[in-house]
């Protein structure tokens, strides 16, 4: 069974310019979730979509947004890149039931210059 | 707002030592609890879960945590570490509402580093 798959894998953008990350989850799970990790900040949670719908929210700027599409791929969308944006970003998908553990991608390595 | 702590940063240990990293979390009600592991260059990976029953949990690796309510702690433990097991250590939570589980915090991870 193939794992979470993220692409790209590595990204060097400017400031101001804008971002689109995708996600595609284990076949059969349902909910994606994404998180932005950084030295010292651990993981914070960005984002949990489900059935497409935007099922809980972290406390990120409105530059931060997301969608999920039918078929249960995500992409998450940063305009107007800031350098503070510059992190790792990972995706998880688990089954509906938030219980389910979080299987992880390898992430999107974001750097802002 | 609910949060995890992991009060180690950095622990530093020799083959054979025994480990304990702690984990506590701030709201009360029911929680899942969780422990992912990070190994180099590698994803984040479920190291062991705790949702209802013996708070003595076993994962993998010969890895284990216990749940004290009381103290809102989730401790993981190894009684002998390997080099392998280098690596950086996240605890998870998540509370049980009335509208179902709630979104999974994760504390700031502990590096845990092994020397030969």
């Amino acid at each position: 069974k193939a794992g979470v798959t993220q692409t790209p894998r590595y990204l060097i953008k400017t400031r101001g310019q804008q971002v689109t990350l995708s996600c595609s989850p284990i076949s059969g799970h349902r909910s994606v979730s994404w998180y932005q990790q950084t030295p010292g900040q651990g993981l914070q949670f960005l984002f949990e979509y489900f059935s497409e719908t935007q099922r809980n929210k972290g406390n990120f700027p409105g530059r931060f947004s997301g969608r999920q599409f039918s078929n249960s791929r995500s992409e998450m969308n940063v305009s107007t890149l800031e350098l503070g944006d510059s992190a790792l970003y990972l995706c998880a998908s688990s089954h509906a039931d938030r219980a389910s553990p979080l299987h992880f991608g390898n992430g999107t390595r974001l750097t802002v210059t | 707002a609910q949060s995890v702590s992991q009060h180690n940063h950095h622990v530093i240990l020799s083959e054979a030592a025994s480990l304990e990293l702690g984990c506590n979390y701030s709201y009360g009600g029911t929680v899942n609890l969780f422990w992912y592991v990070q190994y180099p260059g590698q994803h984040l990976q479920l190291l062991l879960k705790y949702f209802s029953g013996d708070p003595l949990v076993k994962g993998i690796k010969g890895f284990e945590a216990e749940f004290i309510k009381s103290k809102f702690s989730f401790n993981l433990r190894k009684p002998s570490v390997q080099w392998s097991d280098t690596a950086e250590y996240f605890c998870a939570v998540n509370r049980i509402s009335n509208f179902g589980n709630e979104k999974l915090t994760f504390g700031t991870g502990t590096r845990l580093t092994i020397i030969p």
